[in-house]
Order: structure tokens, then C-alpha cells, then sequence
């Protein structure tokens, strides 16, 4: 019963193209994230969004941008891709009204080459 | 800004021993707290949470304390087992967003 599906598990991308990283959450949650998975950084939070068509940077919003048109859909662009974008995108979602856990999905391992 | 620490980065243990593993926070508006385990190549799941009115969670095997005046909260586990290898990684919220520690990879050898 997957609740939280990230489009793709694997990615490979040339430098210099858009990329987008999709998101899709079937629990009617009003909060959805996106994080960068490296070793020994830990999870570092890059935009997230409390709202349809609202978004906020996060600690590393930098060379991304993102898109919230319906409540159960967080694309994560990266409008030129580079070499240090390479790294494990995971995307959560979450219940608003107090801090709940996220639920997490599986991951893209983007590889920019 | 917001940050959260957490130590050791690795941690291996003998099956049967205890594993502890320590979280340290900065903002002190969080009040939610909590644990998160990965398996290699999946994702992280949650396994228990605490709450800035609680000063000890238990759930079988793990245990969580807070200490809110000190900033910090740890991560126990008793009687470890080698299906308990993973990272864990903690976390500290307030209204809704999680900043997480860097993780532990704990290997618990048989």
C-alpha cells in the first residue's frame, strides 16, 4: 500500500538539462517535502509546501525550484542540472495542524553526468 | 539557523547489547520529536516519535527520553538484533517542518 510514489527510482541526466523529480501522495495530506539524501549530511530539506500553489525554501533551495498545482502532486525542477546535484531526492508528506510524521517515498537516485 | 546533531555517526554493537544513540537541538520552540530507521535502499520509516510533554516514550525493544531544558533526546535499544541494522536518524520539529541529524549507521553484529 504505497502511499507516497516518486515517479522514478533511477535518473540519469546530462549537465545543463531541466530535470523534473515528481511526486504524488494519496493521503490527502496538506504538507509535502522534498530533501537531498547525502552520506554524512544526513536529510536536508530543499522546498517545502504547506498548500496548493504554495511553496517555501528550505535550508538548500539553490539551483531548484518547485510546483504544487494540486494538493496531491510536489514536483521538485532543477532548472540546469549539475555534477553537484547528483545525490538521493526523497519526498515526504505530512498531515498539517501540529507535527505529525512524514511519510516518506521511495527515493530518486539522480545521477548528473 | 535551526539545527540538529547527532551522535555517533556509526555505532556497532554484539547481538543482545544496547545501542544508544544521542540527538542534540537548537530551536526551542520544537516539540515534536521524532525516529527514523533505513534500511539500505529503502526509505525511512518512522518507529517512534516524543513530544516536548513527554520525558520517556517505550515501544518494546526501543525507548525514547527528552530532556527539553538541555536540548536533547536519545534513541535506546535493548537486546539488539541484526535485522536493527539500518540508519537511524532523529529529528526536531515545530509547526510541521522536521529538521533531521545527520543519521547513525548502527551494525549490530551476531
Amino acid at each position: 500500500d504505497v502511499k507516497v510514489t516518486q515517479s522514478s527510482r533511477y535518473l540519469v541526466k546530462r549537465t545543463g538539462e531541466k530535470v523534473f523529480l515528481e511526486c504524488v501522495q494519496d493521503m490527502d495530506h496538506e504538507n509535502m517535502f522534498w530533501y537531498r539524501q547525502d552520506p554524512g549530511l544526513g536529510l536536508r530539506l530543499i522546498y517545502f509546501s504547506y498548500d496548493v500553489k504554495m511553496k517555501e525554501k528550505g535550508d538548500i533551495p539553490e539551483g531548484y525550484s518547485v510546483s504544487r498545482e494540486k494538493k496531491e502532486r510536489f514536483s521538485l525542477i532543477l532548472e540546469s542540472a549539475s555534477t553537484n546535484q547528483t545525490s538521493m531526492y526523497l519526498c515526504a508528506s505530512s498531515s498539517s495542524g501540529g507535527t505529525y510524521g512524514y511519510t516518506f517515498g521511495s527515493g530518486t537516485r539522480l545521477t548528473v553526468v | 539557523g535551526e539545527n540538529v546533531e547527532q551522535h555517533p555517526s556509526t555505532l556497532s554493537v554484539q547481538e543482545g547489547d544496547s545501542a544508544v544513540i544521542k540527538c542534540t537541538y537548537s530551536d526551542s520552540a520544537s516539540n515534536y520529536f521524532p525516529w527514523y530507521k533505513q534500511e539500505l535502499g529503502k526509505r525511512p520509516q518512522l518507529i517512534i516519535d516524543i513530544r516536548s510533554n513527554v520525558g520517556e516514550k517505550k515501544d518494546q525493544r526501543i525507548a525514547v527520553t527528552l530532556n527539553k531544558t538541555a536540548k536533547h533526546f536519545s534513541l535506546h535499544i535493548t537486546e539488539t538484533q541484526p535485522e536493527d541494522s539500518a540508519v537511524y536518524f532523529c529529528a526536531a520539529g515545530g509547526t510541521d517542518k522536521l529538521i533531521f541529524g545527520t543519521g547513525t549507521r548502527l551494525q549490530v553484529f551476531p
